[in-house]
C-alpha cells in the first residue's frame, strides 16, 4: 500500500472537470518527453509521449503540451474520472544512445466524486 | 498475457542477507532496466541492459549486481543487504535504441528489517 504521510504534491479536483498536471524539465538538450500513470501498488503505466519537435500532442482524453522555452510539459486530461486517481510522472530523456528516461517528483491526483 | 513480469512481488529480509529479484519481458525488446522508487515516489534509474551489454550503471553501491542470461530477463542480486535498500524496485523494457517508451513490470517491495 502506500506509505503513510506521503507528502507529494497533490491536485485535487471534481469527478468531470479537466486537470492540469504541470512538471518542469531540466536538460534543453532532452528530446523525448513522456507521461506515466502510476496506480497505488502497480507499476507505472504509459499514457503519451512528445518529441522535442513537436509542442502539442493529443491522445484520448489527454493533451500534452511543451514549451522548451521555460522547460515545461503539462498533461491535461478533459473529463476526470476517478479511475484517473493516481500519481502521475513526467520524464524526459537526455538523448543519446542510452534510452536513459529522467523522472520528475510526481503529483497525485485526487479525483472528488 | 504480463509483458513485463518479477518475482517475488514482496519481500522481506534481515540485514546482512543476500537476496535476487527476478525480471522477464515476453515484448521482444532489446533492452531492460532496473530502477528504484523511494518512500518518496521517487523513481530512479539503476541500471539498463541492451542485448545482455551494461549500457548504463548509474552510482549504485556495487552491492548490486544485474545479471542478464539474455535479452528477455533481467535480475538483479543484492549482497549485505542494509535497511537503506528497503524500496520498490522496478524492472522495465523498451524497443531498444531510439525507442524510449519504457514498460514497466508490478515492482517489487523490498523490506529489509
Amino acid at each position: 500500500g502506500e506509505s503513510v504521510g506521503l507528502h507529494l504534491p497533490t491536485l485535487s479536483v471534481q469527478e468531470g472537470d479537466n486537470s492540469i498536471i504541470n512538471c518542469a524539465y531540466s536538460n534543453s538538450a532532452s528530446d523525448y518527453f513522456i507521461w506515466y500513470k502510476q496506480e497505488s501498488g502497480k507499476g507505472p503505466q504509459f499514457i503519451i509521449d512528445i518529441r522535442s519537435n513537436m509542442d502539442k500532442r493529443q491522445g484520448q482524453r489527454v493533451t500534452v503540451l511543451l514549451n522548451k522555452t521555460v522547460k515545461h510539459l503539462s498533461l491535461q486530461i478533459a473529463a476526470t474520472q476517478p479511475g484517473d486517481s493516481a500519481v502521475y510522472f513526467c520524464a524526459e530523456n537526455y538523448g543519446g544512445a542510452t534510452n536513459k528516461l529522467i523522472f520528475g517528483t510526481g503529483t497525485l491526483l485526487a479525483v472528488q466524486p | 498475457d504480463t509483458a513485463v513480469s518479477q518475482t517475488p512481488k514482496y519481500l522481506v529480509t534481515q540485514m546482512g542477507n543476500d537476496k535476487s529479484i527476478k525480471c522477464e519481458q515476453n515484448l521482444g525488446h532489446d533492452t531492460m532496466y532496473w530502477y528504484k522508487q523511494d518512500s518518496k515516489k521517487f523513481l530512479k534509474i539503476m541500471f539498463s541492459y541492451n542485448n545482455k551489454e551494461l549500457i548504463i550503471n548509474e552510482t549504485v553501491p556495487n552491492r548490486f549486481s544485474p545479471k542478464s542470461p539474455d535479452k528477455a530477463h533481467l535480475n538483479l542480486h543484492i549482497n549485505s543487504l542494509e535497511l537503506g535498500d528497503s524500496a520498490v524496485y522496478f524492472c522495465a523494457s523498451s524497443r531498444g535504441q531510439g525507442h524510449y517508451e519504457q514498460y514497466f513490470g508490478p515492482g517489487t517491495r523490498l523490506t529489509v528489517t
